[in-house]
């Protein structure tokens, strides 16, 4: 049935540690992920992406983690910042033999970060 | 520059009324996205124009109709809306819509239907 529920999961954090935000992804025929960030007010705001033909990749103080064993997906933030406070959203995409699929949302986790 | 640009920032009207958001990207992309979005949930597909053709519509009803005039541009009339549509509308664009391409989002629209 459809959720109902109006409560994003958060992770809150203090200023200066390090966060991890998770996603797990259902389809396996999902090939391409991207992570987005999203402040009040704004359009999500492109972070980091990866192939699946990687399990890491290391951006500006991001990381993401790919683990399609389990179908899972992480974003680490070094040493979070109150800038980084915002929702993130995971997205995939898949590769449906030469047809592209439309990139899928997760539904988002809340991050506050504590001064 | 990876600037996707939307207006109006804020749009208020009536259920009678006629209204068009805007969308304009200058990254040569060919692929451009209509989202809507509602509180606290994630971005929800519309359409997809492809090489200015519209390539998918997301069993969207008609009282939102998409136009893509060249390839920076594109652009949503609204008409008849039910208070219900009220969301954030997003605008995206990338590369190609065919292959593994960044979407990059506008600031989106705010609208309110009373």
């Amino acid at each position: 049935g459809e959720n109902v529920g109006l409560h994003l999961p958060t992770l809150s954090v203090q200023e200066g540690d390090n966060s991890i935000i998770n996603c797990a992804y259902s389809n396996s025929a999902s090939d391409y992920f991207i992570w987005y960030k999203q402040e009040s007010g704004k359009g999500p705001q492109f972070i980091i992406d990866i192939r699946s033909n990687m399990d890491k990749r290391q951006g500006q103080r991001v990381t993401v983690l790919l683990n399609k064993t389990v179908k899972h997906l992480s974003l680490q933030i070094a040493a979070t910042q109150p800038g980084d406070s915002a929702v993130y959203f995971c997205a995939e995409k898949a590769d449906y033999g030469g047809s592209q699929g439309n990139l899928i949302f997760g539904k988002g986790t809340k991050l506050s970060v504590k001064p | 520059d990876t600037e996707v640009t939307q207006t109006p920032k804020h749009l208020v009207m009536g259920m009678t009324n006629k209204k068009s958001l805007k969308c304009e990207q200058h990254m040569g992309h060919r692929a451009m996205y209509w989202y809507k979005q509602k509180a606290k949930k994630p971005p929800e597909l519309m359409f997809v124009y492809s090489y200015e053709k519209l390539s998918i519509n997301e069993s969207v009803p008609s009282r939102f109709s998409p136009e893509c005039p060249n390839s920076s541009l594109l652009n949503l009339h609204l008409h008849a809306l039910q208070p219900e549509d009220s969301a954030l509308y997003l605008c995206a664009s990338s590369q190609d819509s065919q292959f593994q391409e960044t979407q990059y989002f506008g600031p989106g629209t705010r609208l309110l239907v009373l």
